[in-house]
């Protein structure tokens, strides 16, 4: 049973468009939700969260957007640069502290 | 600030083998994670560290893996013995402390693949 999902295993976007990653989520008790950036051979990078309490969080080209009532979040590139080009996880977290991740998708940034 | 280290970086070994990851954490972070990766999925946590006690090891297949963090520092995966399933990438985590309503932002290491023949 997946719990955070992320449908789209790839997505292609020009340099300088938007990239629109999204994140659905099955479980009402995350109470916030984080995004990580993984290049090949490194770790996961924390890149951007939100509190469920709030429905926008934007940080420089990187904002996210919460819908409670969908259970979806998305994050939005603006503008897109092939520096960008990576896998994005969505994550989330409830009270236990751990953090339960989608499956990725991976944003290919084509100059 | 130095990150999460983690070594090595790469590891083959058969099937039935036993072999044993290292993780040391950033410095002065109260909680240590390790997960496994497998290709095309999202890290799954395997178990939780705060401090030198486990905080949760649901997931950990006990059978076949141990973890320990002996100081409250370095930790250490074992899997004693490997099966093909286990070819994963290892990463460890770390944060600085548990922090209830918090993003428990976690930093991750560069991980250990591993290849089981």
């Amino acid at each position: 049973d997946q719990q955070v999902k992320q449908n789209s295993p790839s997505l292609s976007v020009q340099e300088g468009r938007i990239s629109i990653l999204n994140c659905d989520y099955t479980n009402s008790m995350f109470d916030y939700f984080l995004w990580y950036k993984k290049y090949p051979a490194e770790g996961p990078t924390f890149l951007i969260s939100i509190s469920s309490i709030k429905d926008k969080n934007e940080d420089g080209r990187f904002t996210v957007f919460l819908n409670k009532s969908a259970k979806h979040l998305s994050l939005h590139i603006v503008p897109s640069q092939p520096g960008d080009s990576a896998v994005y996880f969505c994550a989330a977290v409830a009270g236990s502290y751990q953090l339960t991740f989608g499956k990725g998708t991976k944003l290919s940034v084509i100059p | 600030e130095a990150g999460v280290a983690q070594s090595p970086r790469y590891k083959i070994i058969e099937k039935r083998q036993s072999v044993a990851f290292w993780c040391n954490p950033i410095s002065g972070h109260a909680t240590l994670y390790w997960y496994q990766q497998i290709l095309g999925q999202g890290p799954k946590l395997l178990i939780q560290f705060q401090n030198n006690g486990v905080v949760d090891d649901s997931q950990l297949p006990k059978d076949r893996f141990s973890a320990e963090r002996l100081k409250g520092v370095d930790s250490t995966l074992k899997i004693q013995p490997a099966k093909l399933e286990d070819s994963a990438v290892y990463l460890c985590a770390s944060s600085p402390r548990l922090e209830a309503g918090g993003s428990n932002e976690q930093f991750f290491g560069p991980g250990t693949r591993l290849t089981v023949l």
